[in-house]
């Protein structure tokens, strides 16, 4: 199956900083890339969808200015969470779409904001 | 309002008799749903999908049954084993602008017992 990657995999910040988090399709070109969040034993939250060359579309509640997406090449996609602080703390995974809206999904980012 | 919801949070069953995952929707614009196997610290992997305009897809010991007029899938594993044991979600995907999104259920732990 295709891949998709992240990095870092586990990343732990100080309050107040900026953390960037990298999604790569290894394999193959995606115009479209998602972010999901999932809290510990909750479900996976869609926060973004990230198009190439263009600017992300944010689902309702999630604030754009805090969670800034840019997807500037057809494999590459990342996510910066601006002045972290612990409620941000939480697993941050992505997904790529291949050709005919497959979906395939990095191993995700582990943020621990202290 | 969750529109995918999966109502057990968990379940245990003995090694080589039958899973069965339960999954409930809302919305009648999804047409397509997936399950998805995950384990802790990790993305989810795709296990097995159906289209609305079936009723049942079968994938060796896997099996999604789909019942649209009450608007509920299930995931049969026969027989289960003891490496099935994770954490099963639901996605119902619908298209939005020109991408499918995925809404996830809130998931339920498998737990097969050798």
């Amino acid at each position: 199956g295709a891949v998709v990657s992240q990095h870092p995999s586990w990343v732990i910040c100080k309050s107040g900083t900026s953390v960037k988090i990298e999604c790569r399709s290894l394999d193959f070109q995606a115009t479209t890339m998602f972010w999901y969040r999932q809290f510990p034993k909750q479900s996976l939250m869609l926060m973004a969808t990230s198009n190439e060359g263009s600017k992300a579309t944010y689902e309702q509640g999630v604030e754009k200015d805090k969670f800034l997406i840019n997807h500037a090449s057809l494999t590459l996609s990342t996510l910066t969470v601006t002045s972290a602080h612990p409620e941000d703390s939480s697993f941050y995974i992505c997904s790529a779409i291949r050709g005919n809206n497959e979906q395939f999904f990095g191993p995700g980012t582990r943020l621990t904001v202290l | 309002d969750q529109q995918v919801k999966q109502n057990s949070p968990s379940l245990s069953v003995q090694e080589g008799r039958i899973s069965i995952l339960n999954c409930d929707y809302t919305n009648s614009m999804f047409d397509y749903f997936l399950w998805y196997k995950k384990y802790p610290a990790e993305g989810p992997t795709f296990l097995i999908s159906i289209s609305s305009i079936k009723d049942k897809n079968e994938d060796g010991r896997f099996t999604v049954f789909l019942n649209k007029s009450a608007k509920h899938l299930s995931l049969h594993i026969v027989p289960s084993q003891p490496g099935d044991s994770a954490v099963y979600f639901c996605a119902a995907s619908a298209f939005s602008g020109s991408a499918r999104q995925l809404t996830f259920g809130s998931g339920t732990q498998l737990t097969v017992l050798p």
